[in-house]
């Protein structure tokens, strides 16, 4: 069974950082690209970054572009996401997602996520 | 804004079939696979549909997925209560190189 374990949100200042992780079991991490997506309270779906199997290739979205920076450790199953330079408007809970198998990378199974919480 | 656009409800009753619309460009959809989730209140997104039409093992065959042009559909057939659930549709769009999600529709069984 696919299981991803998000943790590391919490209450930040403004303009602080936060290391998300994601730690994945029950089928074989190295092999599959990984997403991360947020949710603001109440609000839709928003796609932040993914990075290929290897953690060669990464891409993010405009609006996180420059502050968040996505990675992986293989041999620990673990996705990691260093969010820098926090705004109100980051406020969400952060999903990790696997790739729907290790030839289709659009984003398939979640994790539970973690809330992330940017206020003075 | 999203780039994808939804309805932002829908509704049914029980034995109905619906359908929830999905527009998209052709930089997204018109290009690309479309994706399909549920989402019940305070839980994860699950994934419903991929590469626009397959459902993954475990999804009743009661959804189905359909697209044409730059527009993709979900259908369920025979609803029930507990497909009362918020949907989103998604697709990788090659001009904003990332994934871009539909804004969401509120599915509610009457």
């Amino acid at each position: 069974e696919v299981q991803l374990v998000e943790s590391g949100g919490g209450l930040v200042q403004p303009g602080g950082s936060l290391r998300l992780s994601c730690v994945a079991s029950g089928f074989t991490f190295r092999s599959y690209w990984m997403h991360w997506v947020r949710q603001a309270p109440g609000r839709g779906l928003v796609w932040v970054s993914r990075i290929n199997s290897d953690g060669s290739t990464t891409t993010y979205a405009d609006s996180v572009k420059g502050r968040f920076t996505i990675s992986r450790d293989n041999a620990k199953n673990t996705l990691y996401l260093q969010v820098n330079g926090l705004r109100a408007e980051d406020t969400a809970v952060y999903f990790c997602a696997r790739a729907v198998d290790t030839s289709i990378r659009g984003v398939g199974y979640w994790g539970q996520g973690t809330l992330v919480t940017v206020s003075s | 804004q999203s780039v994808l656009t939804q309805p932002p409800s829908a509704s049914g009753t029980p034995g109905q079939w619906v359908t929830i619309s999905c527009s998209g460009s052709s930089s997204n959809i018109g290009s690309n696979s479309v994706y399909w989730y549920q989402q019940c209140p305070g839980t994860a997104p699950r994934l419903l549909i991929y590469s626009s039409n397959q459902r993954p093992s475990g999804v009743p065959d009661r959804f189905s997925g359909s697209k044409s042009g730059t527009s993709a559909s979900l259908a369920i057939s025979g609803l029930r209560s507990e497909d009362e659930s918020d949907y989103f549709c998604a697709a990788w769009d090659d001009s904003l190189s990332g994934v871009v999600f539909g804004g969401g529709t509120k599915l509610t069984v009457l």
